[in-house]
């Protein structure tokens, strides 16, 4: 059980276009997802917490209207990257809390993101 | 401020021999938890280990272990006869007492393995 899963795995995209990440809880209820960003070989960044039904809280120095994310339903998150350029390359995970587990955190696979 | 502290940017080990990757952490909570993940090249989040801070005893998970000393604030991992699987990054992470907070994530440990 507490399976997350991420969609795409990986996309390149132009930069200057936007590109949405999908962030799915398949088993079970995510009251509570959150947003990483990682560079190679580096650790893991927070860059948002989002409630289901409510806005998500950015970590200080993340751009909220060039990473919006939504958390309209108890499986589903997404992070849109807008107006994309190449530092924006990285890899993005996300992981989810369900209401019955508020400790553990579950993450998904990733996803990479390449902005030529 | 909570924080998790790995010192070893790189480690080195034989196969079957064991290693030691450190980890510290700092917080004033009195209830916490400690998590170990392996990140392979794919980049999943392995999960590997996880130690309550009531837990009087180490935790244990087949060839992982978690040395943890509590007055010293570590908590470190052990991974008993290494395999070629194990090169990895390592992460050590904090759960702090409030629910619905994040992880706190070390900088983490790149474990390579040869034969």
């Amino acid at each position: 059980g507490a399976v997350v899963s991420q969609h795409p795995s990986w996309v390149i995209c132009k930069s200057g276009t936007s590109v949405k990440i999908e962030c799915r809880s398949l088993d079970f209820q995510a009251t509570t997802m959150f947003w990483y960003r990682q560079f190679p070989k580096q650790s893991l960044m927070l860059m948002a917490t989002s409630n289901e039904g409510s806005k998500a809280t950015y970590e200080q120095g993340v751009e909220k209207d060039k990473f919006l994310i939504n958390h309209a339903s108890l499986t589903l998150s997404t992070l849109t990257v807008t107006s994309a350029h190449p530092e924006d390359s990285s890899f993005y995970i996300c992981s989810a809390r369900s209401r019955g587990a508020p400790y553990e955190q579950y993450f998904g696979p990733g996803t990479r993101l390449t902005v030529t | 401020a909570q924080k998790i502290t790995q010192t070893q940017p790189g480690m080195f080990v034989q196969e079957k021999e064991a290693v030691t990757l450190d980890c510290t952490y700092d917080t004033s909570d009195q209830s916490y938890g400690l998590f170990w993940y392996k990140q392979p090249s794919s980049g999943e989040m392995i999960f590997l280990i996880y130690q309550g801070s009531y837990d009087e005893q180490n935790a244990t998970e087949g060839r992982y272990s978690l040395n943890f000393q509590k007055a010293r604030k570590s908590a470190n991992l052990v991974i008993s006869a290494s395999q070629l699987g194990d090169s990895a990054m390592y992460f050590c992470a904090m759960r702090p007492n409030q629910a619905g907070t994040a992880l706190i994530f070390g900088k983490g440990t790149t474990l390579s393995v040869s034969s």
